[in-house]
């Protein structure tokens, strides 16, 4: 079946520094991609999202490149800030029938000052 | 436009209560997901509803159970609460399938079963 495979956390960095959260997926066909981040007390809000091979989403300085050649999604930004600190979850969406979405187990960033 | 919303926020059982959860969805969406995070077990898909009908069904036991309303609200209900069933309760909505359709998340409830 379909799975998501995320870096282990917690990753902590210091404000400014370059992030990298690392993302592959199982998928039969073409997912869809996404980035999911939830704050502290908070549910998941969406932050970014591919549809096909190739396409970079992005959002609020953070990117991610659909490359279907390694199955990864891998999510990135240039400078991290202290309010970037949540989880952040990768997940898929195969199109097929009505299936959920398949999440990756999340990611805990912390920046610190 | 108002996102999702789910009450209550935060809930306190006993073991073998029951309990029931509430979702509205965005306005317009009719496809509602219910998802089950715990830190060990992740994020788990419960089920979906599409016009009032179950579409699809996690690997979850009979005691977690749901429905939709004709105005799209969700309800779900576990019975018997173990221990184990302590975690966030988050529902989803999208406008017509999960699968194709982005999704959005409302806040959660945080059920803790004592």
């Amino acid at each position: 079946g379909d799975s998501v495979t995320q870096m282990e956390g917690p990753v902590t960095l210091s404000e400014e520094a370059f992030l990298t959260i690392n993302c592959t997926y199982t998928a039969t066909g073409y997912p869809s991609l996404f980035w999911y981040v939830q704050y502290p007390g908070e549910g998941l809000q969406l932050l970014l999202k591919a549809t096909k091979a190739d396409d970079k989403g992005s959002n609020k300085g953070f990117e991610a490149t659909y490359r279907k050649e390694t199955t990864s999604f891998h999510l990135e930004k240039g400078s991290v800030q202290v309010s970037d600190s949540a989880v952040y979850f990768c997940a898929l969406s195969d199109h097929s029938g009505n299936t959920p979405l398949v999440f990756g187990k999340g990611t805990r960033l912390s920046v610190i000052a | 436009k108002a996102g999702v919303t789910q009450t209550p926020r935060y809930l306190i059982k006993t073991r073998g209560q029951q309990v029931t959860l509430s979702c509205s969805p965005i306005s317009g969406h009719r496809s509602v997901s219910w998802y089950q995070q715990t830190p060990g077990q992740g994020l788990q898909f419960l089920f979906e509803y599409f016009s009032e009908t179950q579409r699809n069904k996690g690997n979850f036991p009979g005691r977690f159970s749901g429905r939709q309303f004709s105005n799209s609200r969700s309800e779900m209900n576990v019975s018997t609460l173990e221990l184990g069933d302590s975690a966030l309760y988050l529902c989803a909505s999208s406008f017509l399938t999960p699968s194709t359709d982005t999704q959005y998340f409302g806040p959660g409830t945080r059920l803790t079963v004592l």
